[in-house]
């Protein structure tokens, strides 16, 4: 499975921009970038995904280097409801859907 | 619409002791997922159905881990006998779509073994 690199933790103050980064060096042509994240004692949920473009909806914003060996997500504003577990994850279409997460990166809010 | 469901939320056995954990997915989602949270950790895949069919099972402990699908609809999950390092939160999700669908995790259940 491919790997992504994420920072172990960041913090963020209330309703500031938080920019959380993901290297991936390694990804394929065909890999999209999934983001999902988890809450204290919560299963996982999906943020967002990509393949080349930048993406938004309404949780956050997903901008994706040129090359493709990075990418950045943006919460825009972030609340204390924002503070999880962030997972990058590359989705790989031979892998049929399955998903294979790292350790991710705690974001920890402060009001 | 009601979002992945798990049972028990909580189970608490000694070891060598077996213990079965439950999942009914979204309605319609053909494919479904088995993890393995250890504390700390991200979420280990440990079974993948399609259907009633699976499609991977590389990650699951065979001598002594068991998942089933009958009907395509519920699951089960066994481990049969636990041993203590089996302790961790057991996620199941489903997906409409196994290529392209979002993951619909359920909350998990958490197993102690003592």
């Amino acid at each position: 499975d491919a790997k992504t690199t994420q920072p172990n933790s960041m913090e963020s103050n209330e309703e500031e921009p938080v920019h959380l980064p993901c290297n991936h060096s390694t990804i394929s042509g065909t890999d999209y970038i999934h983001w999902y994240r988890q809450l204290p004692s919560q299963g996982p949920e999906y943020v967002i995904h990509g393949l080349t473009s930048n993406v938004n909806n309404r949780m956050a914003s997903l901008a994706i280097a040129e090359d493709r060996k990075s990418s950045t997500l943006i919460l825009h504003r972030a609340t204390l409801r924002d503070a999880a577990v962030y997972y990058c994850i590359l989705k790989r279409g031979s892998t049929l859907g399955r998903l294979y997460f790292g350790r991710g990166t705690q974001l920890t809010v402060w009001p | 619409e009601a979002g992945v469901a798990q049972s028990p939320r909580y189970k608490i056995i000694e070891k060598r002791q077996s213990v079965a954990f439950w999942c009914n997915p979204i309605s319609g989602h053909a494919t479904l997922y088995w993890y393995q949270q250890i504390l700390g950790q991200g979420p280990k895949l440990l079974i993948q159905f399609q259907n009633n069919g699976v499609v991977d099972d590389s990650q699951l402990p065979k001598d002594r881990f068991s998942a089933e699908r009958l009907k395509g609809v519920d699951s089960t999950l066994k481990i049969q006998p636990a041993k203590l390092e089996d302790s961790a939160v057991y996620l199941c999700a489903s997906s409409l779509d196994a290529n392209t669908g979002e993951l619909f995790f359920g909350e998990g259940s958490r197993l102690t073994v003592l």
